[in-house]
């Protein structure tokens, strides 16, 4: 079983939508947390780290349960730009600072 | 360009031979990783240095991986022997020790190998 795992869609939306990504992670001994975006042959870019208490950057909204260890990111009013694959992503305590990333998620934005 | 840079961007070689990427990180971080993705696969992390120390390498470093930070700046990683199974994107990335436990990390736009 891999340690985070996530739906790989895709997620087809027309633009304006509200889309929401779901992951789960199995270690609890996971320290940090993000979402990072990967377009189509390009590297991952971080998108946004995910707090405790939650956190909104724009139209991106970021939450954490910790008791059910998971994860989820909320795109609002979403744009074409948005197209692209998800990751999510945990950092394990006891690996130092490995990274570990879900398969991602396809989000296509439709006109 | 002050970001994470990498090279050669894409390198085509025969089953066999040897292979060998550089990694420049930005240049404040002190922390350098490598992983490794394959289509379809996020990042699998493969080792990462503090400084010029090499202090986790993960399960998928075969002993046909070898990789150096000799001065604490750049990074190489080698592959001796190279396997069809090799081919994937090799993606550096670095962080900044000192930024608290989100340990952001920086991703360079990655060596794509295709190993025939």
């Amino acid at each position: 079983r891999k340690e985070v795992e996530q739906d790989p869609g895709p997620f087809n939306v027309p633009e304006g939508a509200t889309v929401a990504f779901n992951c789960t992670y199995s270690n609890s001994a996971s320290q940090s947390f993000f979402w990072y975006r990967q377009d189509c042959r390009k590297e991952p870019k971080l998108l946004m780290s995910v707090y405790s208490s939650g956190n909104e950057d724009g139209r991106f909204t970021a939450q954490l349960n910790r008791a059910s260890q998971y994860i989820s990111l909320l795109i609002r009013d979403s744009k074409l730009s948005d197209s692209a694959t998800y990751l999510c992503v945990v950092n394990r305590r006891d690996s130092g600072y490995a990274l570990n990333f879900g398969k991602g998620t396809s989000l296509l934005v439709t006109p | 360009d002050t970001g994470v840079s990498q090279n050669p961007r894409h390198k085509i070689t025969k089953r066999g031979q040897n292979v060998t990427f550089r990694c420049d990180p930005i240049s404040e971080h002190n922390r350098l990783y490598w992983y490794r993705q394959t289509l379809g696969q996020g990042p699998e992390f493969l080792t990462y240095f503090q400084n010029e120390a090499q202090l986790e390498k993960s399960r998928l470093l075969s002993d046909r991986f070898s990789a150096e930070r000799p001065k604490g700046s750049f990074s190489t990683l080698e592959i001796q022997r190279t396997e069809q199974g090799d081919s994937a994107m090799y993606l550096c990335a670095s962080s900044l020790r000192g930024t608290g436990r989100y340990n952001e990390q920086f991703f360079g736009p990655g060596t794509r190998l295709t190993v025939l």
